[in-house]
Parts: C-alpha cells; structure tokens; sequence
C-alpha cells in the first residue's frame, strides 16, 4: 500500500489560510469518505483535527475544515495562529481494510 | 477521559521479540476497536494493525504480516502487540489508539519507543 501523498510543506502567514492537499487512489480517499487529518507538534502524538473527510471532533477549532474532490482530500487552516505551525498528517481507509497515512506535511506560521 | 498508556518498548537485537501494552481507561474498553501506529525517527506515520472490539476481526500493515500479532484481554482493559523477527527497519515509536466508529483513528496514547540495533 502505497502512501497518500502530501506536500512536504506549506507555510503562511498568521491570519491567513492555507491547504494542504492529500492525494490517493480509488481504492482510498476516492473510495471512501474516511478521510482523517491528524497535528502533530514535536514530541507529541498526533491529535485528531478532521474525521469522514470534514467532520470536526468536539474541541477542535471552527478554523479547521476538510474537504474531498475524486482522490484528492484537503485541509483547510483559516485564520493561521502561531499555535497551528506542526506537521499534520492525511489517513484514509482502504478497500483492504487497512489504513494509509500521507508523508506528512510541514507547516510553518512566518 | 481518554487514556492510553504504552509500555514494554526498549533495545532488542535483530530477530528477537518484544511484546509491547496499552492500557486504556476513561472509556469503554470493551465497546472499541484498536489499533497500533509506529513512527520511525524523524518519519511519518506507519498504520500496524487493528483489533475489532471482542478481538474477532485483526488486519495487519504487508510490512509486519506475520511477524506481529495483536491481542487484547478487555478483562484487564488492555491491548497488546507481541512483535516477532524484528528487524532495524522496525525501530519507531510505537503508539496504540483508540478506534471512533470502525474506522477513524481517534485518540493516541504518548507512545513507547522501540529500537532495534545488535
């Protein structure tokens, strides 16, 4: 199983809004609307940001959404706050049950 | 709340074994499906295996198929990772997680390191 790909960063500026792009194949993202976003800060585990493609768990920031388009998934950080640069991470569920990751993505607030 | 507590990580020599637990607490146990997620030094994100709730369903990454084998004794609200052959290519932090609906990785304990060196 081959990893989902992901940018390996982005950057912006705080207040602005960046998206991270995460690309499969029919057999995952594009097969189903299991597509999950995780933040990893260094040192720490990966935090659930965005759960089935766009939904948000409890706690999470109304500035955080996801979306999907064929095999492409995206998350979207709106107004960029200094707290948000981490790496974060794309999973998706596969017609193999199992999971894949993206490589990760680098994102830097300037 | 949610917490998972990795243990049993450490050095091992190639080939060796090593069983690595997670304990939960703050949630049903028993009600959730779990899995193991590995993270090499300075890499990303390596799904492992996942564990159905009463243990009946397990799936496993190409990389560890029959090498690693999942468990769970919800009587001790606790799941396992028994890890056999190991190689240096398995050196990661290794984390378990708890499932959200069958198929969302939610929570992530703090992870137990494993490093694989003669």
């Amino acid at each position: 199983q081959s990893a989902l790909t992901q940018p390996a960063s982005v950057s912006g500026s705080p207040g602005q809004s960046i998206t991270i792009s995460c690309t499969g194949t029919s057999s995952d993202v594009g097969g189903y609307n299991y597509v999950s976003w995780y933040q990893q800060h260094p040192g720490k585990a990966p935090k659930l940001m965005i759960y089935d493609v766009s939904k948000r768990p409890s706690g999470v920031s109304d500035r955080f959404s996801g979306s999907k388009s064929g095999n492409t998934a995206s998350l979207t950080i709106s107004g960029l706050q200094a707290e948000d640069e981490a790496d974060y991470y794309c999973s998706s569920y596969t017609s193999r049950s199992t999971w894949v990751f993206g490589g990760g993505t680098k994102l830097t607030v300037l | 709340q949610v917490q998972l507590v990795e243990s049993g990580g450490g050095v091992v020599q190639p080939g060796r074994s090593l069983r690595l637990s997670c304990a939960a607490s703050g949630f049903t146990f028993s009600s959730n499906a779990m899995y193991w997620v590995r993270q090499a030094p300075g890499k990303g994100l390596e799904w492992v295996s996942f564990i159905w709730y009463d243990g009946s369903n397990k799936y496993y990454a190409d990389s560890v198929k029959g090498r690693f084998t999942t468990s769970r004794d919800n009587s001790k609200n606790t799941v396992y990772l028994q890890m056999n052959s190991l190689r240096a290519e398995d050196t990661a932090v290794y984390y378990c997680a708890k499932d959200r609906s069958g198929v969302v990785i939610e929570y992530w304990g703090q992870g137990t390191l494993v490093t694989v060196s003669s």
